[in-house]
């Protein structure tokens, strides 16, 4: 069974710090990786895909590494700011089941000015 | 393009109701998947839909239950509700069962 574990489950930096947010599974047979933003009380944003196949995705100041072999994912936030705070999730999906991505219980980042 | 639409997103039901929560996908989107998230439990998987059939599953009692229509609009319903189905469902879209696009969620708090 699928484990996903996301450490620190709390973080706060000052603005302007890089943020480094964690998350590792137990099964490498996984299809993808997900992460994903939470404001309170909101839904989830999307903020990278990383494929199986693929060690890293970037996207502006957002980097995703995956190393599926040691079942570890980093998101890295460079040059982090107060509207970086949130709930940041990461998920993944196994190649044997459809639509259905397992989750950590999430990062909570608050950056403060 | 709009994202994914759900209705209503606040509801208030008495214990031994049932109810429906409804999800637009995004446009062109075949595949709904639908989630629980509550302080204790996060975020779990409840079913999905692709082409009005449900391809997958999670570990929830029979009251959950959900449809997907011919134009992929996806409907969940909880019967007999219990105060710990309390909680904020979210529906996700894609076009490949890959990545997920979420929806606001629908707050739901059985009293």
């Amino acid at each position: 069974k699928q484990e996903v574990t996301q450490i620190p489950a709390a973080l706060s930096v000052p603005e302007g710090e890089n943020l480094v947010l964690n998350c590792s599974f137990t099964d490498s047979a996984i299809y993808n990786l997900q992460w994903f933003r939470q404001d309170p009380g909101k839904g989830l944003t999307s903020l990278l895909l990383i494929q199986s196949s693929q060690r890293e995705q970037t996207s502006g100041r957002l980097n995703a590494s995956l190393d599926k072999s040691s079942g570890r994912s980093t998101l890295y936030i460079a040059a982090s700011q107060p509207g970086d705070s949130a709930t940041y999730l990461c998920a993944v999906g196994a190649t044997d089941s459809w639509g259905k991505l397992q989750f950590g219980a999430g990062t909570q980042v608050v950056v403060t000015p | 393009k709009a994202g994914v639409t759900q209705t209503p997103r606040y509801l208030i039901k008495t214990r031994g109701q049932q109810v429906t929560l409804s999800c637009s996908p995004i446009s062109g989107h075949r595949s709904v998947s639908w989630y629980q998230q509550t302080p204790g439990q996060g975020l779990q998987f409840l079913f999905e839909y692709f082409s009005e059939t449900q391809r997958n599953k999670g570990n929830f009692p029979g009251r959950f239950s959900g449809r997907q229509f011919s134009n992929s609009r996806s409907e969940m319903n909880v019967s007999t509700l219990e105060l710990g189905d309390s909680a904020l469902y979210l529906c996700a879209s894609s076009s490949n069962s890959y990545e997920q696009y979420f929806g606001p969620g629908t707050r739901l708090t059985v009293t």
